[in-house]
């Protein structure tokens, strides 16, 4: 019940195109998903996060998209740079108290030149 | 000013000894958290703290303990390092409190645990 399942394991991706990373839930009492950005030799840092209020949610060239009847939600990112490349972890937790984040096993990017 | 810090950043040791992981924030925070990361990547919480007291508490051996002199401090201290032990430790820390809703959680760069 509180899996969350990450989909690639590894991308890659031409400069310029589109990166799209999939997660699924199983909990319907996750109402807090954010994605964590981590670069090798360092810890994961928040990039974005949703709540279930809204189907998406854009922050410059990144986007989450929610979709609470099917219990998924995908970071899709515009333009992918070099600089993308990184390992990308989806999370989910409840939002009140102090519920644990329930991390994907990630997603190795890598942006091609 | 590093807003999450943990000492040492390697840690290279024997099988059997006894070691400590030091973290450390100044961002304010209440709530603080132990996770460790395994080489396939995967993230898994340890332990969680809120001002001073033990709130999560995931299956892991009591060969680990985390003591919290402070809101400010966490630390982890393994007895007997097995070679299952090896791994990337991250400290992180949230705002997060009690019936309030969630919060980011800050990482810090994390400890590299080599138990040979």
């Amino acid at each position: 019940q509180q899996q969350v399942k990450q989909s690639p394991q590894s991308l890659i991706v031409q400069k310029g195109g589109i990166s799209i990373i999939n997660c699924a839930y199983e909990n319907t009492a996750f109402d807090y998903f954010p994605w964590y950005q981590q670069f090798p030799g360092k810890g994961p840092a928040l990039l974005i996060a949703i709540r279930p209020d809204v189907s998406e949610k854009k922050e410059g060239r990144f986007t989450i998209s929610f979709n609470k009847s099917a219990k998924q939600f995908s970071l899709h990112i515009m333009d992918s740079q070099p600089g993308d490349s990184a390992t990308y972890f989806c999370a989910a937790s409840r939002t009140f108290g102090n519920e644990k984040l329930t991390f994907g096993t990630g997603t190795r990017l890598t942006i091609i030149p | 000013d590093t807003a999450v810090s943990q000492t040492p950043k390697y840690l290279v040791t024997q099988m059997g000894n006894d070691k400590s992981i030091k973290c450390e924030q100044n961002l304010g925070h209440d709530t603080m958290y132990w996770y460790k990361q395994d080489s396939k990547k995967f993230l898994k919480i340890m332990f969680s703290y809120n001002n001073k007291e033990l709130i999560i508490n995931e299956t892991v051996p009591n060969r680990f303990s985390p003591k919290s002199p402070d809101k400010a401090h966490l630390n982890l201290h393994i007895n007997s390092l097995e070679l299952g032990d090896s791994a990337v430790y991250f400290c992180a820390s949230s705002r997060g409190l009690a019936g309030v809703r969630q919060e980011t959680q800050y990482f810090g760069p994390g400890t590299r645990l080599l138990v040979l």
